[in-house]
């Protein structure tokens, strides 16, 4: 089983629809979670953290389900600007320190 | 304001050829990041440095070195680049490590041609 597991997509959707994207991790001791933004051939970009008892930012809502070990991205009314790879990073306890476990990302495109 | 430069943006270099990335930060944090990113797939984290102990990923080739002489300044060194080596190469830093604050800034990337 894959350490953060994404389903790569892609997602093609109308300008103005809603869609969510889920992200499941096999580490029981994860500790913090995020969703990051990668545009083509850019450098990720942090989107939002995600904390136990959800939040949003604007038209971005991130939930998290510790007991089933998925986490959620919701996003309203898409964009044009929303087109990119979204990629579940879970913070991850290794043999000595913490790292940064990237999913690979699913790939959304909002079409006009 | 730019917080995480790398240079060169693009490198070429040749098969066997010593080649050297390099990342400064202006945020002063702690911790410094290599990743490997291929097409289509998640980065993958080669070292990080924790101010000045140096954290090896089991898996990455002796191939890749790391140096960080300062705070703000590492370098990761392709001792002898293999096709299989080509990719983007991205530096990240964070102020710490296992907090949900302790989120990782990257910088534009370096992406490396292996001719």
């Amino acid at each position: 089983r894959k350490e953060v597991e994404q389903d790569p997509g892609p997602f093609n959707v109308p300008e103005g629809a809603t869609v969510a994207f889920n992200c499941t991790y096999s580490n029981s001791a994860s500790q913090s979670f995020f969703w990051y933004r990668q545009d083509c051939r850019k450098e990720p970009k942090l989107l939002m953290s995600v904390y136990s008892s959800g939040n949003e930012d604007g038209r971005f809502t991130a939930q998290l389900n510790r007991a089933s070990q998925y986490i959620s991205l919701l996003i309203r009314d898409s964009k044009l600007s929303d087109s990119a790879t979204y990629l579940c990073v879970v913070n991850w306890l290794g043999d000595s320190s913490y790292k940064l476990i990237f999913g690979s990302g699913t790939r959304l495109l909002v079409r006009p | 304001d730019a917080m995480v430069i790398q240079n060169p943006r693009y490198q070429v270099t040749q098969f066997g050829k010593p080649v050297t990335l390099s990342c400064s930060q202006t945020l002063n944090h702690n911790v410094m990041y290599w990743y490997q990113q291929k097409s289509s797939q998640a980065p993958k984290l080669l070292f990080h440095y924790y101010d000045k102990d140096f954290n090896n990923e089991a898996d990455t080739p002796d191939n890749f070195q790391s140096r960080r002489p300062n705070t703000s300044f590492c370098f990761l060194d392709i001792r002898s680049p293999g096709l299989g080596d080509a990719a983007m190469y991205l530096c990240a830093t964070s102020s710490g490590v296992g907090g949900l604050t302790d989120t990782q800034y990257f910088g534009p990337g370096t992406r490396l041609t292996v001719l």
